[in-house]
């Protein structure tokens, strides 16, 4: 089975850009999740979805914004760059229900460095 | 409000040692654990889970972890640490989110150096 993809490993933005990550989930899997980890910090929730829908957020502002497609494929869109964002994003996989649907498969991750 | 708090942020120990990883958890109700370790460059990966099953929970590479209710604790332990074992370990507890959605709460990370 593959497991979870996540384009690009790494980007450098300015303040006040866009910027789109993209994450594959692991086969079989229907639900897509998005952390946030800043250096020297755990991972935060930012969102997560299914079915195409935003199934639970986090505390981020609205600039912060998700797509899943019907394969599954996710992506994370941030507006407005902020120094702030710099972070490693983390796409997770997983079951929405049964005794699966909190094992989560993580990607190695996008490291985005705003400047 | 659902937390954890992993008590030391760096721990070191000699290959061959005992591995001790320490994190408390709040939760108002019965709660899921986990551990999971991050290797550099590599994603994060579930090494364990307690789901209110048998309280000693053995995980891969030789991990295992004790869910004590009266102590409030998730300890991870090792009988004998591996140079392959140095890694950020996290403690998570969920959070049902409202309907079927499972959010994963980390801990701050606990980095784990093994000498040789």
């Amino acid at each position: 089975e593959t497991g979870v993809t996540q384009s690009p490993t790494h980007l450098i933005k300015t303040r006040g850009q866009q910027v789109t990550l993209r994450c594959s989930s692991q086969s079989g899997h229907n639900t897509v999740s998005w952390y946030q980890q800043a250096l020297g910090q755990g991972p935060q929730f930012i969102f997560q979805y299914y079915r195409e829908e935003e199934n639970g957020r986090g505390n981020f502002p609205p600039r912060f914004s998700g797509l899943q497609f019907p394969n599954y494929s996710s992506e994370l869109n941030v507006n407005a760059l902020e120094l702030d964002d710099s972070a490693l994003y983390l796409c997770a996989s997983s079951f929405l229900l049964g005794p699966g649907a909190n094992v989560l498969t993580f990607g190695a991750g996008s490291r985005l460095t705003v400047l | 409000a659902q937390s954890v708090t992993q008590l030391d942020s760096h721990v070191s120990v000699s290959e061959g040692t005992p591995v001790l990883l320490r994190c408390n958890y709040s939760s108002s109700y019965s709660p899921s654990l986990f551990w999971y370790v991050q290797h550099p460059n590599k994603g994060l990966q579930l090494l364990l889970k307690y789901t209110s099953a048998a309280t000693l929970v053995k995980g891969i590479n030789g991990f295992e972890a004790e869910f004590k209710k009266s102590e409030t604790s998730f300890h991870l332990t090792k009988p004998s640490a591996h140079m392959s074992d140095a890694a950020e370990y996290f403690c998570v507890v969920t959070m049902n989110y409202g309907g079927a959605t499972n959010k994963l709460i980390f801990g701050t990370g606990t980095l784990l150096a093994v000498q040789p």
